[in-house]
């Protein structure tokens, strides 16, 4: 099967920037999503990149995407304890006409004061 | 506040209850998804409607059993589960293909 990879913890001081990393694997995935989830909530779509894209950013939120080597990262400007959550990475399911998204195992970013 | 509604929040049931999850979004989505949450693991897809019809199960113990009434309403009927089914089971919607899943908060399920 096809796998996105994470990182699994990431610790920052609060005030800093978080860049969080996932390598993909399936090129031909169109979006390539960032989903956040706190503790005991659902996801929260983050912030979305179209694979013709190399950047977009959205208020503190920066994807990077670079198709050749298949990786995304998230950077966080200003990092804020209300960002301590569990960052998935996900692409869409490869499998052959299947709407459902592949994720990564989640980064847990941590914050410290 | 999330747009996906998923009731109950929280269910406990025993091995041989039949209990259900629903699941409504009134965003107009003709995409709606079933996954599955274990704790400290990413969410895993079990179902995939389209247009109100089953697209995709991942090979799904037929102890879950998905039903999409209509377009806004997504079930997911339970029966006979067994202790290794407690997690946090998430519904989703989408305009289809690649576009961005939207998600509810999930019900968490424990099985007795």
């Amino acid at each position: 099967g096809e796998d996105v990879e994470q990182s699994l913890f990431l610790s920052v001081r609060e005030g800093d920037s978080s860049v969080i990393n996932c390598t993909y694997t399936d090129s031909s995935s169109t979006y390539l999503y960032w989903y956040k989830q706190e503790p005991g909530a659902g996801l929260q779509l983050l912030t979305y990149i179209f694979s013709n894209m190399d950047m977009k950013q959205d208020q503190r939120l920066t994807v990077l995407l670079n198709k050749k080597d298949k990786h995304l990262s998230l950077r966080i400007a200003d990092t804020q304890t209300g960002d301590s959550a569990i960052y998935f990475c996900a692409e869409r399911d490869p499998g052959g006409g299947a709407d459902g998204l592949t994720f990564g195992k989640g980064t847990h970013l941590i914050i410290q004061p | 506040d999330t747009e996906v509604t998923q009731t109950p929040k929280h269910l406990v049931m025993g091995m041989t209850n039949k209990k259900s999850l629903k699941c409504e979004q009134h965003m107009g989505h003709r995409a709606m998804y079933w996954y599955k949450q274990k704790a400290k693991k990413p969410p895993e897809l079990m179902f995939v409607y389209s247009y109100e019809k089953l697209s995709i199960n991942e090979s799904v113990p037929s102890r879950f059993s998905p039903e999409c009434p209509n377009s806004s309403l997504l079930n997911l009927h339970l029966h006979a589960l067994q202790p290794e089914d407690s997690a946090l089971y998430l519904c989703a919607s989408s305009l289809g293909g690649e576009v961005p899943q939207h998600f509810g908060d999930g019900t968490r399920l424990s099985i007795l």
